[in-house]
């Protein structure tokens, strides 16, 4: 079974430019989530999608980030403009559905500069 | 709120000594709690998962004990090798009605010494 997957590995932008990153959750997986790594930190949840629907994004900078999954597949996450703290590992992660019986699958992650 | 705290933030060993990672959690109504492992800059792969009914978890060289009570968990590490070397991460994971929360504490990066 394929894992989740992500693009770019790697991306290195100046500050004010814009940035967009895709995931490609495990197939089947109803449940699609975003969370920021900064260096020396645990990740954090940015949002979380339920098909193509959003059910929490509390943390998430909706000034300068959004995201979106509209066929309840793939996701695209966005950042417009960026900041030098945006600099950080994104990590998708997927699970067949959203409660707490269904483990979460991550995925290898996107390593944002931002300079 | 729930807070994770893993102290100390990195480790190095020597090649071959069994050491034990901590995780420490502030609220004791957690369903399950996960351990991690992440190479620089790469994604986490899961190690263990132990449920909040289990007590222990074990997959080869690796040990995992919860007691929710003391809201704490170890990871026991056999024989360390140099390829062990990585940052652990331990997560709670708490039901919030019809969805679950992963709380993540820093990790403890780890170095093993040939």
């Amino acid at each position: 079974e394929a894992g989740v997957a992500q693009s770019p590995r790697y991306k290195i932008i100046e500050k004010r430019q814009s940035v967009a990153f895709w995931c490609n959750p495990i197939s089947g997986h109803a449940t699609l989530y975003w969370y920021q790594q900064i260096l020396g930190q645990g990740p954090k949840l940015l949002i979380q999608f339920q098909n193509n629907g959003v059910v929490d994004d509390s943390q998430l900078p909706k000034d300068r980030f959004s995201a979106e999954r509209l066929k309840g597949v793939d996701s695209t996450l966005k950042i417009q403009p960026a900041k030098l703290e945006d600099s950080a590992v994104y990590l998708c992660a997927s699970s067949p559905g959203p409660g707490v019986v269904y483990e979460q699958y991550f995925g290898p992650g996107t390593r944002l500069t931002v300079t | 709120k729930q807070e994770v705290t893993q102290i100390p933030a990195a480790l190095s060993v020597p090649e071959g000594e069994n050491l034990v990672l901590n995780c420490s959690f502030t609220d004791s109504a957690i369903y399950n709690l996960q351990w991690f492992r992440q190479d620089p800059g790469k994604g986490l792969t899961s190690l263990l998962l132990i449920q909040s009914s289990q007590r222990e978890q074990t997959s080869g060289r690796l040990n995992a004990s919860l007691d929710k009570s003391s809201g704490r968990s170890t990871l026991y590490i056999a024989a360390s090798q140099p390829g062990d070397s990585a940052t652990y991460l331990c997560a709670v994971i708490q039901n919030t009605g019809a969805n679950s929360k992963l709380t993540f504490g820093k990790g403890i990066t780890l170095s093993v010494r040939p």
